[in-house]
Parts: structure tokens; sequence; C-alpha cells
């Protein structure tokens, strides 16, 4: 059975600072996503991971994919307070079904 | 480019209570599936459909299902319902996973 862990769960951070999300997965697999949820509101795709050594950037955001490891990374640079917010990683599988790790709680305080 | 909509929005039921929701996906998206999202068990997979085939199904009881119409749209129901089927349901559709999901706005469930 697939599991998918992320850590840590909770992230204070103060503004400017960087900060790395990690994602842990069990089984091979060479599909790998992040989201972002707002309180109460839906999951925003941010990154897809399709390949071994991918990464993808997105203004203060950075991902990356190892599948040798079964790792994904989230890297966050001097972080604003507009960054605040849920991330989640998940993992694809069979191509038509996700995996989700718990989440992990980013606030940025100034 | 219209996104994926589910409906309602809100929704409160009774214990015992019969629910449906729906989804649309965006146009020339053939693949939709649903997720439950709460608090202590987080967001799990509830199952899959591709051009109206259920390929995939999460671990749930049967009164969770599902089917899919011709136009791709996407209905789930719940029978029977309990307390701790209140969650967040989100629908996510896609053209092909290599481009992603795409989530709608999710239904709120509350059961009282």
């Amino acid at each position: 059975e697939l599991k998918v862990e992320q850590n840590p769960l909770f992230l204070s951070m103060q503004e400017g600072k960087n900060y790395t999300i990690y994602c842990n997965y069990s089984t091979t697999s060479d599909r790998l996503y992040w989201y972002r949820q707002d309180p109460g509101k839906s999951l925003e795709s941010l990154f897809v991971l399709l390949s071994n050594g991918a990464v993808k950037q997105e203004g203060r955001l950075m991902a990356s994919l190892d599948t040798k490891a079964r790792l994904s990374t989230l890297h966050i640079t001097a972080a604003v307070h507009d960054l605040s917010a849920t991330y989640f990683c998940a993992v694809d599988r069979y191509g038509n079904k996700l995996v989700f790790g718990a989440g992990t709680i980013l606030r940025v305080k100034s | 480019k219209a996104g994926v909509t589910q409906t309602p929005r809100y929704l409160i039921k009774t214990r015992g209570q019969q629910v449906t929701l729906s989804c649309s996906p965006i146009s020339g998206h053939r693949s939709v599936s649903w997720y439950q999202q709460t608090p202590g068990q987080g967001l799990q997979f509830l199952f899959e459909y591709f051009s109206e085939t259920q390929r995939n199904k999460g671990n749930f009881p049967g009164r969770f299902s599902g089917r899919q119409f011709s136009n791709s749209r996407s209905e789930m129901n719940v029978s029977t319902l309990e307390l701790g089927d209140s969650a967040l349901y989100l629908c996510a559709s896609s053209w092909d996973t290599t481009y992603g999901y795409t989530f709608g706005s999710g239904t709120r469930l509350t059961v009282v």
C-alpha cells in the first residue's frame, strides 16, 4: 500500500527566511504533485513532477523529485506572508488515484 | 476557460438521509475523481471515472457510490448518512495526468 509522509506538519517561518518541506513515499512512482490549500478553499495545483531529477520553480517556490530516494522537496525562498497556507504533496501511482500526504501548515510571520 | 464546477457548495443533512453531489469537469476532461477531506483522515480517494466507467475505487463502504454521464459530468451519492460523513467533498478532473488534476471548490457536507 502506498504511503505518503510529509514533514514537518507545521511550520512557522519568519518573513525573508528559507525553508524546505519534505515528502517521502513508500513505493515506486514517477508522478508527484504539489498543491496549496487556503482555509476553507479547494486545492490549487502548484507543480507536476513527472520524472527523476525534475525541478520546477514558480516565484518563491521550487519543487524537485528524486524517484530513487522516493523523495520530493518543496523549497521556499525568502518567505512572505502570502505564502501562508497548507501544502500537500500527492503521489499518483496508477495514473488515476492520488494518495496525499497529511499536509504542511505553513505560517509566515512578519 | 471554465473550471471544475461542484454543486451544491454547502449541504446540511440529517443522519439516515441520502445525498447526491454533482461535478461538472473542465470541457474535454474525461477523467473525474472524487476525494473526501476531513480533519482527522485528511484527503482520501473515493473513486475515479473515465468515459462512464469506474476505473478505481477507494476504501469506503458501499454507501458511497458514483457515476459518470456521457457528457463527463459525475455524481456521487451517499446513502444512510452518518455523522462521520461530514466532510469537504472534492471533485477533480483531468485530461491527461501528466498535466495534473484540477480540483473544484468542493461541497461541504454537514450531517446532523
